[in-house]
């Protein structure tokens, strides 16, 4: 597709359980992002890859939180024993390259984590 | 610490009438500056950025923006609002040339007919 696509949209598990989210970005686009969106917020960086490689994970906010781009295009973002303060919307995005350098950032829909 | 501040949780407007979003940023450094719409169960859209030069940005949709940066703002104007302009909007400073967005906690807005 034209845009950045994540799947699932919707997804409810049980507390304590796994639960992998998959983004797949604008192609072409080497720079990814990962955000978290709770009900009445903004969202929140968790992580940025340039490439294969994690370039800032500064917004992780646990070492049950983590995320991969094995072939620089997809990425899986993976949460461990989840708690109910993780339900939230995961955003994903892409750029071109920095948006430093001008690159607009495009946003997925979001996954609709919620935690039961 | 970076931040920034969106003051107004709710806004109606009357369809047809003039619209501004207010927005400050606190960052030590040139602010790249994002306006993005959300609309229910849609991703985040961008209106518009700033990264440098006129600081009257203009947007998608008919929107534009002014970065103050003596007031550390950058509201978002519109001179007539239109019923499919009701949704969310967020402010955003990149911080750094990566990509971590600061974003406020947004306005929503809603359209009278």
């Amino acid at each position: 597709g034209a845009g950045v696509s994540q799947t699932p949209s919707n997804k409810v598990t049980e507390k304590g359980k796994y639960v992998e989210l998959r983004c797949d970005p604008i192609s072409g686009h080497t720079a990814l992002y990962w955000y978290r969106q709770s009900l009445g917020q903004g969202p929140e960086f968790l992580i940025y890859f340039q490439g294969t490689g994690a370039a800032d994970d500064s917004g992780l906010p646990n070492d049950r939180f983590f995320a991969v781009r094995p072939e620089g295009s997809v990425s899986t973002l993976k949460i461990q024993r989840t708690e109910r303060g993780d339900s939230a919307v995961y955003l994903c995005a892409s750029s071109l390259s920095l948006p430093g350098a001008g690159n607009t950032i495009y946003f997925g829909e979001g996954s609709w984590l919620t935690v039961v | 610490a970076q931040s920034v501040t969106q003051p107004d949780i709710h806004i109606t407007v009357s369809e047809g009438a003039s619209l501004e979003l207010r927005c400050n940023y606190s960052y030590g450094a040139t602010p790249y500056l994002f306006w993005y719409v959300q609309s229910p169960g849609q991703g985040l859209q961008l209106l518009l950025k700033y990264f440098s030069g006129d600081t009257l940005v203009q947007g998608i949709k008919g929107f534009e923006a002014e970065f103050k940066r003596s007031q550390s703002s950058f509201n978002l104007r519109k001179p007539s609002v239109h019923w499919s302009d009701a949704a969310e909007y967020f402010c955003a400073v990149l911080i750094g040339s990566q990509g971590n967005l600061i974003f406020g906690k947004g306005t929503k807005l809603s359209v009278k007919p």
